[in-house]
């Protein structure tokens, strides 16, 4: 059974600062995906890594693959407050795209 | 083009109740796909609906169901409902049910069961 697991579950920064939240998955998968969650609200699609080693950057966050680790990373640059939310990484299970989310992990800029 | 849509926005229900969420798909998109969310946790998968038919369901029970029509638009349907039912309801539309379409997700339905 694949699982999905974050870390840290909760990330408190100072605005400025750098910092990487770590997704590690159970067993084999070319599809991973990274959402934002704002409170009470939907998921918003960040990024998509479909293969080894694939990099992906959106202003302040970098997302990244290493499937042989069955590892991705989300890099926070110079943080802002408006970065604040709960991130999720999720990876496609088997043929169908069905998504096996995280544990989520909640981010809180600080001025 | 328009996005993924859900109705209603909140409900609340009783125990042993039956409830029904419905969803609209984004244009051009043929599979929709169901989430819980419970409060504090990442969505877990209910089943996923391709031009109408199942097409993979998670660990839920038979009193989850659901229906994908025509145009593509989906129902979840819940029957007696227990305590532990209370969660974000997520539809999650997409191109296809398989590959690597992203999917989009609606702004889900909030399910209180008391």
């Amino acid at each position: 059974e694949l699982k999905v697991e974050q870390n840290p579950l909760f990330l408190s920064m100072q605005e400025g600062k750098n910092y990487t939240i770590y997704c590690n998955y159970s067993t084999t998968s070319d599809r991973l995906y990274w959402y934002r969650q704002d409170p009470g609200k939907s998921l918003e699609s960040l990024f998509v890594l479909l293969s080894n080693g694939a990099v992906k950057q959106e202003g302040r966050l970098m997302a990244s693959l290493d499937t042989k680790a069955r590892l991705s990373t989300l890099h926070i640059t110079a943080a802002v407050h408006d970065l604040s939310a709960t991130y999720f990484c999720a990876v496609a299970g088997g043929a169908t795209n069905k998504l096996i989310f995280g544990t989520g992990t909640l981010l809180a800029v600080q001025p | 083009e328009t996005g993924v849509t859900q109705s209603p926005t909140h409900l609340i229900k009783t125990r042993g109740q039956q409830v029904t969420l419905r969803c609209s798909s984004q244009s051009g998109h043929n599979t929709v796909s169901w989430y819980q969310q419970a409060l504090g946790q990442g969505p877990q998968f209910i089943f996923q609906y391709y031009r109408e038919e199942e097409n993979g369901r998670g660990n839920f029970p038979p009193r989850f169901s659901g229906l994908q029509f025509p145009n593509y638009s989906s129902e979840l349907n819940v029957n007696a409902l227990e305590l532990d039912d209370s969660a974000l309801y997520l539809c999650a539309s997409s191109t296809t049910g398989w590959g690597t379409d992203t999917q989009y997700f609606g702004p889900g339905t909030r399910l209180t069961v008391l």
